[in-house]
């Protein structure tokens, strides 16, 4: 069983398109990040939310957190090719030897121009 | 100086090599992660360090056998490999051990063949 299910894994859309990427669990996280990955290197750190109802910016983007911390979500206003890549969710889980970061199974975008 | 450097980039070894993977952080963090990641995949954890000690173990197999000499080093030594152990291997960090991961390295390509 998935604790992150995320959707959807695949999406080709056009440049100038709008697109969100749902990240959801019936877990309660204390904190969810953001990841985007391109081919043959590590992942990149987007965001961090860390509040039920949070919402962040980072220009074209928006992150929201679930008011429950359940879930997230990433929007992505006029993409561009240069956001193609794997996007990523990861909650935190905390454990009796410290916490995890639990991967969702990622979204693969190409913007194609 | 913002970044988690690894050493190689990429790697090809056979079965009966032994070879090591390293990770370099200097941003003072005090908790460092090793995973590894399929094609198309999330990475999966496979190990933490914090604050030089072992804290998490995902039930690796023995021919992984990771190190941390301090707290800006961690190694991942290799030996008895097999074909499926083929993958991005990414190294991590962050501030503490709260498994929020902060950065990743640009990870390791290691083929086994």
């Amino acid at each position: 069983t998935q604790l992150l299910e995320q959707s959807p894994q695949f999406l080709s859309i056009q440049e100038g398109e709008n697109l969100t990427v749902y990240c959801n669990s019936s877990s309660v996280f204390s904190s969810l990040q953001w990841y985007r990955q391109e081919p043959g290197e590590g992942p990149v750190l987007l965001v961090t939310v860390v509040t039920g109802g949070e919402v962040k910016k980072l220009k074209r983007l928006t992150f929201q957190f679930g008011d429950a911390r359940k879930d997230s979500s990433l929007h992505i206003t006029a993409a561009q090719p240069g956001d193609t890549g794997l996007y990523l969710c990861a909650g935190v889980r905390f454990y009796n030897q410290g916490g995890k970061l639990i991967f969702g199974q990622g979204t693969e975008l190409s913007v194609k121009p | 100086d913002t970044e988690v450097t690894q050493t190689p980039k990429h790697l090809v070894m056979g079965m009966t090599n032994k070879k090591s993977l390293k990770c370099e952080q200097h941003m003072g963090h005090r908790a460092m992660y090793w995973y590894k990641q399929k094609a198309k995949k999330p990475p999966e954890l496979m190990f933490v360090y914090s604050y030089e000690k072992l804290s998490i173990n995902e039930s690796v197999p023995s021919r992984f056998s990771p190190e941390c000499p301090n707290s800006s080093l961690l190694n991942l030594h290799l030996h008895a490999l097999q074909p499926e152990d083929s993958a991005l291997y990414l190294c991590a960090s962050s501030p503490t051990g709260s498994g929020r991961v902060a950065f990743f390295g640009q990870g390791t390509r290691l083929t086994v063949v």
